[in-house]
Parts: C-alpha cells; sequence; structure tokens
C-alpha cells in the first residue's frame, strides 16, 4: 500500500502554462509538506500544513500556491511556470511537527 | 546561520565493510536529527533518527552518534551492502524554528562489489 503518493510522477510543460501537482498520504497524519529538490540533489522546504493549516512557508514565489482541502491531501499549484522551477517536487507527511517525514515518490517537473 | 553540511561528497566502499557517513551542523538548538536515504529516482527514506538528549542511537545494522560539543553527526553502516548505494542525507530540526527540517547537501554512497 502506497503510504504518501503523488501525481503525476513526470510533469512536462511550457513556460507560462500553469500546472498542479496532486499528494495524498494514507497514513492518518496531521502534518504535510512539500520540498523542491534541484538539480545537485538540494533539499529545501517550501510548505507546510498541520491540521489544514499553513504552518511553514518558504521564501518561494507566490506564484506557487499549495491547498489543503483536507488532512490526508495537500496539492501544489504552480502559476506562469518558469525555467528554474524544473526540478523534482516532493511531498512528505508526519505524524506530528516534530516526527520523522514520510516522502512520496516525487513528480519531476521540466519546464521547455 | 542554519546549515547542515557533509564532509564527503561521495564515499565508496568495498562490500562487506562498514560506512560512515559525516555530518556537521552549526545550530546548537537544533534538537532533532534524522537520517535519510535516497535511492535513484525515489523519494527521501527514513533511516534513523536521534534526539539531542543522546548520544547514540542503533537500528538493524545502522548506527547514528550525535556528538553536540562540536555539532557532529554521523552514520555508521555495518557490513555495507549493494543495496546501500545511495545519497544519504542528515537533516536537522531547529527547537525555535518553525517545525522544518533543515537537509544538508548529501552524501553519495556507492558500494564496490
Amino acid at each position: 500500500d502506497t503510504a504518501v503518493s503523488q501525481t503525476p510522477k513526470y510533469l512536462v510543460t511550457q513556460m507560462g502554462n500553469d500546472k498542479s501537482i496532486k499528494c495524498e498520504q494514507n497514513l492518518g497524519h496531521d502534518t504535510m509538506y512539500w520540498y523542491k529538490q534541484d538539480s545537485k540533489k538540494f533539499l529545501k522546504i517550501m510548505f507546510s500544513y498541520n491540521n489544514k493549516e499553513l504552518i511553514i512557508n518558504e521564501t518561494v514565489p507566490n506564484r506557487f500556491s499549495p491547498k489543503s482541502p483536507d488532512k490526508a491531501h495537500l496539492n501544489l499549484h504552480i502559476n506562469s511556470l518558469e525555467l528554474g522551477d524544473s526540478a523534482v517536487y516532493f511531498c512528505a507527511s508526519s505524524r506530528g511537527t516534530i516526527d520523522e517525514q514520510y516522502f512520496g515518490p516525487g513528480t519531476r517537473l521540466t519546464v521547455t | 546561520g542554519e546549515s547542515v553540511g557533509l564532509h564527503l561528497p561521495t564515499l565508496s566502499v568495498q562490500e562487506g565493510d562498514n560506512s560512515i557517513i559525516n555530518c556537521a551542523y552549526s545550530n546548537s538548538a537544533s534538537d532533532y536529527f534524522i537520517w535519510y536515504k535516497q535511492e535513484s529516482g525515489k523519494g527521501p527514506q527514513f533511516i534513523i533518527d536521534i534526539r539531542s538528549n543522546m548520544d547514540k542511537r542503533q537500528g538493524q545494522r545502522v548506527t547514528v552518534l550525535l556528538n553536540k560539543t562540536v555539532k557532529h553527526l554521523s552514520l555508521q553502516i555495518a557490513a555495507t551492502q549493494p543495496g546501500d548505494s545511495a545519497v544519504y542525507f542528515c537533516a536537522e530540526n531547529i527547537r525555535d524554528s518553525s517545525y522544518k527540517l533543515i537537509f544538508g547537501s548529501g552524501t553519495r554512497l556507492l558500494v564496490r562489489p
């Protein structure tokens, strides 16, 4: 059974388009996250939600907007995509705010 | 500032040998540390964690050591296997931050047959 799932796994799109990445966890966790991993493998937190409330909002362009319809889902919407947005985006979840995080398989976004 | 770094970007070991991956952190307010393993094309996978009130924690074939005096964290893998080949990340949680994990830059472990 998949604990943290993301769709799509690959996303290729052109500059200027708007796209969404979906994330679902079936672990019953209260906290969910979005990370960006660049080409050098560096992982950086973007957003975190706890019980559907935004608790972490790092310095990311406001073209990125997370949406949490319920505790099990955290989607990431990106407007006006730019070349520099190309990366692998990981969703994660944890039971609480200071617990091990379980990561999804990642979504490789390529902007052309 | 907040930073977590690794001494060796790539570590090559012989199958069956022990591996030691090191990590330095700079924030003395960090109170929780995690090691993750990331295989090619996959998401990071939890290996082991340790809280700041401990110096050592053991799992299956893995041991994490925490030296708060010099702000150093290490992951020891016993009897390294080909399946251990991956990128390993340490991450720290800073007590006064908004509950975010700060990840290090990663060390690639290559296991020679």
